[in-house]
């Protein structure tokens, strides 16, 4: 079934900083989505991606789809932007076809 | 409005208990998901349902029920329980069930069983 990587694993910043998180799949992709979860559980939606460039306000993302990557950019990050990203693609695992989640990167923004 | 809703937000139960979660939406999507988080982990996908019909069931044990009244409500029946299965569940719609459709989650019901 798909596979789906994130790294960095955890990553802690100071408030201002700018940071890169990757999301690697071994399969190609219809559908691939970036979230952040918040403290309380909540999963937010960032970016439906599937392919190309989108920003919106301190983040953007980029898709490589021939090369099975994408690219979260979080600039001027603020504490708020603390909590859990996830990138999940549309694949299949275990006979379904699902969406599939990477383990996510933990992002610690610091004042 | 992209909003799913989910009550309740929280629930404690015992192992005896039956309860229910709910999950709600009113966006027209005809795709409707259960998932299970622990803590710590990602989210896994327990159940699809496309057009009010159950598609897809990720070997999830019989304690866990789910049910479509409508288009709009998703409910998730819970039946003697055991305390691994303490988690966040969470629900999610989209357009339609499959490819190039993006899912929406609602807020997670905590659900700690004793």
């Amino acid at each position: 079934g798909i596979q789906v990587e994130q790294s960095p694993p955890d990553l802690i910043l100071q408030e201002g900083a700018n940071s890169t998180l990757r999301c690697n799949f071994s399969d190609s992709v219809n559908n691939l989505q970036w979230f952040h979860q918040n403290p309380w559980g909540q999963l937010i939606n960032l970016f439906y991606i599937p392919s190309g460039t989108k920003q919106n306000g301190r983040l953007s993302a980029t898709t490589v789809a021939t090369e099975r990557y994408s690219l979260l950019y979080i600039s001027s990050s603020q504490t708020t932007d603390s909590g859990v990203y996830f990138c999940a693609v549309e694949g299949i695992q275990g006979g379904s076809e699902k969406l599939v989640f990477g383990k996510g990167t933990k992002l610690t923004v610091n004042p | 409005d992209t909003e799913v809703t989910q009550t309740p937000k929280h629930l404690v139960m015992g192992m005896t208990n039956k309860k229910s979660l709910k999950c709600e939406q009113h966006m027209g999507h005809r795709a409707m998901y259960w998932y299970k988080q622990k803590a710590k982990k990602p989210p896994e996908l327990m159940f699809v349902y496309s057009y009010e019909k159950l598609s897809i069931n990720e070997s999830v044990p019989s304690r866990f029920s789910p049910e479509c009244p409508n288009s709009s409500l998703l409910n998730l029946h819970l039946h003697a329980l055991q305390p691994e299965d303490s988690a966040l569940y969470l629900c999610a719609s989209s357009p339609l069930a499959g490819v190039n459709n993006e899912q929406f989650f609602g807020p997670g019901t905590r659900l700690t069983v004793l």
